[in-house]
């Protein structure tokens, strides 16, 4: 049990470029988290994923937003045409059916210039 | 709206002192209830959880945590603060018990512990 992994760590981008996140989730986790997190606040849900299937969005996630894991295993996380409220945390966390129990990566820190 | 209350922003407190942090949740449902810690520098890692039981629920590093369904709480304590406790603590409620994926968290308390 390796912990979930997330790439990158920080990402600095220009208003209007895309940016896309990766998360490696625990193995064998079949429950996958995304959430966004800005200063102050406590992390807000955008998405999950039970295997490859994507079973709840957040009104969060707007039409820029999208989410894969197309083989049930890591996840990407696209932002397309950013913008400068898009700057945040965003965490990825990974659970197991039935245990409830998130476990949380070190996040990707986004700053749109 | 499903929301989660955490009463204090900041909160400044000398070694052995008490500490108990406040969570109101919304909703009268079915709910898991967590507490989540985030060190200086370090990603979120469980505190404690409830999901059924006995509703005093005891953690890591001598925290626990008592659920009060009447009053839709879930406070925090640990009888004697270190100042290794300084971090962020978040509180979150899973709604609708295992059907639902999502947890909802409150904005956060930052315990600072001084020496």
């Amino acid at each position: 049990d390796t912990g979930v992994s997330q790439d990158p760590r920080h990402k600095i981008t220009k208003r209007g470029q895309n940016v896309t996140f990766r998360c490696d989730p625990i193995s064998e986790h079949n429950r996958l988290y995304w959430y966004r997190q800005t200063l102050g606040q406590g992390p807000e849900f955008l998405t999950y994923f039970q295997n490859e299937a994507q079973l709840e969005k957040s009104r969060l996630l707007s039409d820029r937003f999208s989410a894969e894991r197309p083989k049930g295993s890591f996840s990407t996380l696209e932002i397309q045409r950013t913008e400068q409220g898009d700057s945040a945390m965003y965490l990825c966390a990974s659970s197991s059916q039935g245990a409830e129990t998130q476990y949380f990566g070190p996040g990707t820190r986004l700053l749109v210039l | 709206a499903q929301s989660v209350s955490q009463h204090n922003h900041h909160v400044i407190l000398s070694e052995a002192a008490s500490l108990e942090l406040g969570c109101n949740y919304s909703y009268g449902g079915t709910v898991n209830l967590f507490w989540y810690v985030q060190y200086p520098g370090q990603h979120l890692q469980l505190l404690l959880k409830y999901f059924s039981g006995d509703p005093l629920v005891k953690g890591i590093k001598g925290f626990e945590a008592e659920f009060i369904k009447s009053k839709f709480s879930f406070n925090l304590r640990k009888p004697s603060v270190q100042w290794s406790d300084t971090a962020e603590y978040f509180c979150a409620v899973n709604y609708g018990g295992t059907s639902y994926g999502k947890l909802t968290f409150g904005q956060g308390t930052i315990l600072t512990v001084h020496p």
